[in-house]
């Protein structure tokens, strides 16, 4: 089956840095989801993106889908950007794949 | 709109009791799914349905059942409950197929065997 990583598993940063979350997968995709989930377990989309890059204020996400691969950008993170974010590849009907994750903690 | 909505938020079972979650969406979306968490996992689908009437397996569903007879609602039995199926359990919905659309999440039913 598909394969779904996300790197890097843990992060820590101080409040006002920049970071990057990767998630390769294994076959070819035609789109992939971003998710948050809050320290209270609440999930959120972030993004819809089979390719290229959307912005949404300061998270930003790229797909090279020929390549495998999605990048998320948190640029000025803040305490309430912590939580899990999740990579996530469509399969048959409505499944999804799930990666297993990058926590961040953002420290004030 | 209320969005997705479950009950109940919390839920401790012996083993060996039955139970159903329940799942309900507003939104009119024709795609549902039911998903479990286990800590420090992903996600793992349990089952999915395309509309009424409509269901189907996904990566774990052994110990679960589903039904769709309307298209607000999408609910989870568990049969025999097992301690392996501690878990906490998302629903979510969608109004288009294989990702094509947005998934929205319910806010999650924990749950425990004992």
């Amino acid at each position: 089956g598909i394969q779904v990583e996300q790197s890097p598993p843990d992060l820590i940063l101080q409040e006002g840095a920049n970071s990057t979350l990767r998630c390769n997968f294994s076959d070819s995709v035609n789109n992939l989801q971003w998710f948050h989930q809050n320290p209270w377990g609440q999930l959120i989309n972030l993004f819809y993106i089979p390719s290229g890059t959307k912005q949404n204020g300061r998270l930003s996400a790229t797909t090279v889908a020929t390549e495998r691969y999605s990048l998320l950008y948190i640029s000025s993170s803040q305490t309430t950007d912590s939580g899990v974010y999740f990579c996530a590849v469509p399969l048959t009907g409505n499944q999804f794949y799930f990666g297993t994750g990058t926590s961040l903690t953002v420290i004030p | 709109n209320a969005g997705v909505t479950q009950t109940p938020k919390f839920q401790v079972l012996k083993t060996g009791q039955s139970m159903t979650l329940q799942c309900a969406q507003d939104m009119n979306h024709e795609y549902m799914s039911w998903y479990r968490q286990d800590p420090g996992m992903g996600l793992r689908l349990i089952h999915y349905s395309v509309g009424a009437g409509i269901t189907d397996q996904g990566e774990v569903p052994n110990g679960y059942n589903v039904s769709r007879s309307t298209t607000e609602d999408f609910p989870l039995r568990l049969l025999s409950a097992a301690p392996s199926q501690t878990s906490v359990y998302f629903c979510a919905s969608s109004r288009a197929p294989r990702g094509t659309d947005t998934q929205y999440f319910g806010p999650g039913t924990r749950l425990t065997v004992l």
